[in-house]
């Protein structure tokens, strides 16, 4: 079975400056999915970046950039001029590229919660 | 647009008190599926359902009950709520093919508490 693994439970980031977020996977499976989710106090689950295992080339939208070590199975999120907005909840997850039963489901991390300061 | 649809919004039950947490969406999408949200846990997955007729357990289905009549529409019944489901509920829903997936759409999600 996956495991997702978030070893920082809060991070804290002033506003315009750059963030890391860490996350390390298990898996025995050479092609897969993995994700980084935001969720703020709306509560709502927002995907924020896709990474396809299969691509080397690490996967961007607009601030937001993954680093993805396939060999490490490291899949960290950077966040540059953080803003206040950025404020909220982070989930990395993993989703098998298998079709059948529960390899459709997401595994997910445990979450990181991002503070942004003036 | 309205993606999926979750509701209620919010539930207070009391010990033994069923109900059905409803979920729609007007994507088209085969999957369905059904998490829970705990403090600490992340989210894990309850039922899934890879097209209309068809479900099975995720990790945690004990308590909970789904069916799947339609594309649309994925229901989960608490038939006796306990303590211990007091969760936040999330419905997701993505397109399944041969090949690559599309990414899970969730609902806003049901905080239910169990009294």
């Amino acid at each position: 079975a996956q495991t997702v693994t978030q070893s920082q439970p809060e991070m804290s980031v002033q506003e315009a400056e750059t963030v890391t977020l860490s996350c390390t996977y298990d898996t025995s499976e050479s092609d897969y999915y993995l994700f980084w989710y935001k969720q703020p106090p709306s509560r709502q689950m927002i995907l924020v970046i896709r990474q396809e295992a299969y691509k080397q080339q690490n996967a961007t939208e607009n601030r937001f950039s993954v680093n993805f070590q396939k060999a490490a199975k490291s899949f960290s999120l950077k966040i540059s001029d953080s803003q206040l907005g950025d404020a909220a909840m982070y989930f990395c997850a993993y989703r098998s590229v298998e079709d059948t039963g529960t390899a459709s489901k997401l595994t997910f991390g445990t979450g990181t919660r991002l503070q942004v300061t003036l | 647009n309205a993606g999926v649809t979750q509701t209620p919004k919010f539930q207070v039950l009391k010990t033994g008190q069923s109900m059905t947490l409803q979920c729609a969406q007007d994507m088209n999408h085969e999957y369905m599926s059904w998490y829970r949200q705990d403090p600490g846990m992340g989210l894990r997955l309850i039922h899934y359902s890879v097209g209309a007729g068809i479900t099975d357990q995720g990790e945690v289905p004990n308590g909970y009950n789904v069916s799947r009549s339609t594309t649309e529409d994925f229901p989960l019944r608490l038939l006796s709520a306990a303590p211990s489901q007091t969760s936040v509920y999330f419905c997701a829903s993505s397109r399944t093919h041969r090949g690559r997936k599309s990414p899970l759409h969730f609902g806003n999600g049901t905080r239910l508490t169990v009294t």
